[in-house]
């Protein structure tokens, strides 16, 4: 079935730094992909997405890249800060004419002031 | 606030008992969709509602049950429960079409403990 493989499990950075997080997915016709932070408590919340006629998408410090070719996605968030430690978690909708959500198993991102 | 309200926040109950878990969806938004979330199997999508009728299925046991009302609010039954049921629950919603593309809107969650 569907999978989506996501790396690391935990970062570590120092304030400033930027973190990367890394996403492959199996189903090539998957093309809709949103990323979610978790911060502890609290439900999943939306912080980018990209869909796949797109390679790149920008928000301020958050950016996303896509490699259909490839099959994977990247989170690159620049200029970390305290605030930003949370769980992230990357998804993939496959274009199947059904409606699952297919979520990696999240990256614990600790940034350290 | 993402504007998903679920009830409750908390649930204790014990083995063999039957709950039910609440969502009201944005203001608007006409589907619903329900997962669950455990240490060991991260957000496990388990099915989605759109205007009161079932649109798609995840990995649902037989023992777990759902549906949306006119209202649009859904409801997540669970019975002859487990040990290992105990995790975090949590509903989604989306706009108004249901479409594959649609960004999904998480609630605050409802965490069971079964003991």
């Amino acid at each position: 079935g569907e999978n989506v493989e996501q790396h690391p499990s935990t970062l570590s950075v120092q304030e400033g730094d930027s973190a990367v997080i890394k996403c492959t997915y199996s189903d090539s016709a998957s093309n809709y992909f949103p990323w979610y932070k978790q911060e502890l408590g609290k439900g999943p919340q939306l912080i980018i997405d990209i869909r796949s006629n797109v390679g790149e998408k920008k928000d301020q410090r958050i950016a996303v890249t896509l490699n259909k070719t490839a099959k994977h996605f990247s989170l690159h968030i620049t200029e970390t800060q305290p605030e930003d430690s949370a769980v992230y978690f990357c998804a993939a909708r496959p274009n199947d004419g059904g409606f699952k959500t297919i979520f990696g198993a999240g990256t614990r991102l600790f940034v350290k002031a | 606030d993402s504007g998903v309200t679920q009830t409750p926040k908390h649930l204790i109950t014990a083995t063999g008992q039957r709950v039910t878990l609440r969502c009201s969806p944005r203001s608007g938004d006409l589907s619903v969709y329900w997962y669950q979330q455990s240490l060991d199997q991260g957000l496990q999508f388990l099915i989605q509602y759109y205007n009161g009728e079932e649109r798609a299925k995840g990995n649902i046991l037989e023992r777990f049950s759902a549906q949306q009302f006119p209202d649009l609010h859904s409801e997540l039954n669970l019975s002859s429960l487990e040990l290992g049921d105990s995790a975090l629950y949590f509903c989604a919603s989306s706009g108004a079409a249901g479409g594959a593309q649609e960004t999904q809107y998480f609630g605050p969650g409802t965490r069971l403990l079964v003991l």
